[in-house]
Order: C-alpha cells, then sequence, then structure tokens
C-alpha cells in the first residue's frame, strides 16, 4: 500500500518569509496529492491538491510542485501570515482504492 | 468547497456505554464516506472506509464489532463506538468524497470524544 513521509515535523518562519514543506510517496501509481491545513480542534480543510498529470499548481500565495519520477511532492508558502500558523498534512490517493494515506504532519508556526 | 458536518462536536460518556457520531454530506451526496481517528499531536488514522448501501471496509487492527459504521444515505453515515472505554477517547473526524466533486475528500469537523 502507499506510505507518505512528510518533512520537517515543526517549522518556524518570520512572518512574511516563505515556508516549504516536503514530501515522499511510495506508490508510483498515486495519482491525486491533495494538501490539507488543521488548525487546533477543528478539521482538515483542503488547501491545494495536485493531480499526476501537471508538475506545479498555484492559488495566490501557496503553491504545490510535483515530481513524479523521484515521487517527491512540496508545499510552499510565500508571504507567510499569523493565520498560517497551524499544523499542514500532505496526503496521497492509494491507486488501489480511493482512500487517502496522511503524512506526518508539519505544525507551522509564524514568527511575528 | 463543499461541506460536511458531524454530530456532536464532542462528547462525554461513561465507560461501557455506546455512543453515536453522525456525518452528513450537506450539499452534494456523497459515494463515498470515510472515519478517521486523530490522537492528540499526531497524524489522521484511517479507520474504515463505507459506500452507500454496503458494507464498511474496516482498516488492519480496527474492530469492527466496536465501531459500528452505517451508510444508509448518500447524505449521511453514522460511526457508533460500542462499549467504550478510556482508551477509545480520542478526535473522530469524517470525510466525503464523490465524483460530483471531482472525488476530492472534503472532511467534517470532527468530534472529540472522552470516555470516562
Amino acid at each position: 500500500g502507499e506510505n507518505v513521509e512528510q518533512h520537517p515535523s515543526t517549522l518556524s518562519v518570520q512572518e512574511g518569509d516563505s515556508a516549504v514543506i516536503k514530501c515522499t510517496y511510495s506508490d508510483s501509481a498515486s495519482n491525486y496529492f491533495p494538501w490539507y491545513k488543521q488548525e487546533l480542534g477543528k478539521g482538515p480543510q483542503l488547501i491545494i491538491d495536485i493531480r499526476s498529470n501537471v508538475g506545479e499548481k498555484k492559488d495566490q500565495r501557496i503553491a504545490v510542485t510535483l515530481n513524479k519520477t523521484a515521487k517527491h511532492f512540496s508545499l510552499h508558502i510565500t508571504e507567510t501570515q499569523p493565520e498560517d500558523s497551524a499544523v499542514y498534512f500532505c496526503a496521497a490517493r492509494d491507486s488501489s482504492a480511493s482512500k487517502i494515506i496522511f503524512g506526518s504532519g508539519t505544525r507551522l508556526s509564524i514568527r511575528p | 468547497g463543499a461541506v460536511v458536518s458531524q454530530h456532536p462536536s464532542w462528547v462525554i460518556c461513561k465507560s461501557g456505554t455506546s455512543v453515536k457520531i453522525e456525518c452528513r454530506s450537506l450539499d452534494f451526496q456523497a459515494t463515498t464516506m470515510f472515519w478517521y481517528r486523530q490522537f492528540p499531536k499526531q497524524s489522521l488514522m484511517l479507520m474504515a472506509t463505507s459506500n452507500e448501501g454496503s458494507k464498511a471496509t474496516y482498516e488492519q487492527g480496527v474492530e469492527k464489532d466496536k465501531f459500528l459504521i452505517n451508510h444508509a444515505s448518500l447524505t449521511l453515515s453514522t460511526l457508533t463506538v460500542t462499549s467504550a472505554h478510556p482508551e477509545d477517547s480520542s478526535f473522530y473526524i469524517c470525510s466525503a468524497a464523490a465524483e460530483a466533486v471531482g472525488g476530492t475528500q472534503y472532511f467534517g469537523p470532527g468530534t472529540r470524544l472522552t470516555v470516562l
């Protein structure tokens, strides 16, 4: 089955700087990679996703890149703001089923 | 995006009792619903996948007789924790997906279960 690894586990950046979170996956047949933001005590919120037929996708300050050959994908947040502080999860959809496999999460803190 | 609700948002129960958690897709029909549990500072762990009108598929290590899942309609799935014990205390989160929303999984706000 699919296995997703995520790094770093914690990340602290100065407000206004960029943050990058990286993930790798094991199943080369996985074709869908969503990113979720989870605030304390709440459910995960989809912030951006990418499918395997594209290499990059951007939505305002958030971008995701995908390298299918290396089985890597990354989340980039530019011009970070205090409200970006949260736990971020990458995920990959297992090609054998519809279920999503989550990475271990990254706790992002934005320093004022 | 699509909206998924959960009820209750939190529940406290005594050891040995059963608790039911509801998950609803509010503005789309969910052909598939998922149930996760999350312990503090950990990732989401998939418990089971359910398709409307059929039996749920449980992940390895999840007791299907303890965690009863019913997906009776395209907008409602329920998780019943039977004979709850303190170790069942956790954050339970559902998600719903359908081809009508591109197969994307949308998550509910979660239910905090505390078993005394």
